[in-house]
């Protein structure tokens, strides 16, 4: 059972262009949604994160929009970079449950020249 | 800033042996975490310690245990190793209680033939 649901699985993005990752969740009792960003042969490492009181955390050129009513949430990355190419991760978070996160199955991106 | 640090960084086993795989972390972090990470799965929580003499199970802990040995160190055992617990594991920290961000090793590449 996937609590948390992310697409596309792969995204192929020119430079320059903005690269957009989608996250959905049932559990109403999720309180907190990072994103995380792994490189190949690398543990994944915290790129942003938001907590649901906000509908947007703008980081640079990263931005987290959060739709509460919808259950959904989205990773935008403008002007994106090949730098930028990686394995990004949705997750969310359950209040009181240990800390635990609950990870999205990923999307693969890569930013061609 | 070694962070965290796991051990053996790659492992091939044959089906029935077991083995030992050793993280420890230098960030005086409370919470200690082990995942799995497959193709199309994403990142799957094993086993969980939130604080040192604790431990608990996750979303996947069948055929896994583990000892938080010190506030420093967590390991996860597998017994009598499968073929489906071929897979890469990270081991992760954090402080604890609100504070969301997890710590990933590099992960260790484990395959069983």
């Amino acid at each position: 059972q996937q609590q948390v649901k992310q697409s596309p699985q792969s995204l192929i993005v020119q430079k320059g262009g903005i690269s957009i990752i989608n996250c959905a969740y049932e559990n109403t009792a999720f309180d907190y949604f990072p994103w995380y960003q792994q490189f190949p042969g690398k543990g994944p490492a915290l790129l942003i994160a938001i907590r649901p009181d906000v509908s947007e955390k703008k980081e640079g050129r990263f931005t987290i929009s959060f739709n509460k009513s919808a259950k959904q949430f989205s990773l935008h990355i403008m002007d994106s970079q090949p730098g930028d190419s990686a394995t990004y991760f949705c997750a969310a978070r359950v209040t009181g449950g240990g800390n635990k996160l609950t990870f999205g199955t990923g999307t693969q991106l890569k930013v061609e020249l | 800033n070694a962070g965290v640090t796991q051990t053996p960084k790659f492992q091939v086993l044959k089906t029935g042996q077991s083995m030992t795989l050793q993280c420890a972390q230098d960030m005086n972090h409370n919470s200690m975490y082990w995942y799995r990470q497959d193709p199309g799965m994403g990142l799957r929580l094993i086993y969980y310690s939130a604080s040192e003499g604790t431990t608990d199970k996750g979303e996947v802990p069948n055929g896994y245990n583990v000892s938080r040995l010190n506030k420093r160190e967590f390991s996860l055992r597998l017994e009598s190793a499968a073929p489906s617990q071929t897979s890469v594991y990270f081991c992760a920290s954090n402080e604890g209680g609100p504070a969301g961000e997890l710590f990933f090793g590099e992960g260790s590449r484990l395959t069983v033939l």
